[in-house]
């Protein structure tokens, strides 16, 4: 779907250690967003991107960076990760803003910080 | 700013019986609503969506969705449940010159 892939799918890593999370799009959609899913508060927008090099910061961007310098490529950095950004996080794409085009996800990357 | 409230987190059907998941949203301009499915290890998908043509909307797999505006509500219902419709059920919300927001999700299983 919308030819998203994620990587990795899983990562161990301990706590203060940088992290950088990959998400890779074939279908050329000009807007991606990471999000972080977590029990009893679905899915939170961290930070998103309407373009190359354009980005912004969702409802939970603190201690996370992005990064977007191809189109087809939205990166999630945890500078210093803490226990409390384990989590599942998904990469979504969307083709323009408008509501005729939905969100289309990954399959998530699973994240633990020991 | 809108919101959404899913009420249950948990649902629990027996194959051939109704599903009905609840949603209730807030919004101080129209909104767009949508439910999007997630199966286990997996993306979500979009189920359906409501963008203010009709008010009952079919999506894929026999779900749909009414827009009740009086009750700010827009719940999916399934006459008959099936095995393969467990998953957890994402409500969404979107105002014109916002993101979406998604509510807390409802997981759904069907016993045989």
């Amino acid at each position: 779907d919308a030819g998203i892939t994620q990587s990795p799918r899983h990562k161990v890593t301990e706590t203060g250690t940088p992290v950088t999370l990959r998400c890779h799009q074939t279908e050329n959609h000009r807007y991606m967003y990471w999000y972080r899913q977590d029990p009893g508060h679905g899915l939170r927008l961290i930070h998103y991107s309407y373009g190359v090099k354009d980005t912004d910061k969702g409802e939970v961007s603190d201690g996370y960076s992005v990064s977007r310098s191809k189109t087809e490529d939205f990166l999630l950095t945890l500078e210093s990760a803490t226990s409390s950004q384990t989590s599942v996080y998904f990469c979504a794409t969307e083709r323009d803003s408008s509501y005729n085009s939905p969100l289309h996800f990954g399959n998530g990357t699973r994240l633990t910080v020991t | 700013a809108q919101s959404v409230t899913q009420l249950g987190s948990h649902v629990s059907v027996s194959e051939g019986a109704l599903v009905l998941l609840r949603c209730n949203y807030s919004s101080s301009v129209p909104p767009y609503l949508f439910w999007y499915v997630q199966y286990p290890n997996q993306g979500l998908q979009l189920l359906l969506k409501y963008t203010s043509a009709a008010t009952l909307v079919k999506g894929i797999n026999g779900f749909e969705a009414e827009f009740k505006k009086s009750e700010t509500s827009f719940h999916l219902t399934k006459p008959s449940a099936h095995m393969s419709d467990a998953a957890e059920y994402f409500c969404a919300v979107e105002a014109r010159t916002d993101k979406l927001i998604f509510g807390t999700g409802t997981r759904l299983q069907v016993f045989p």
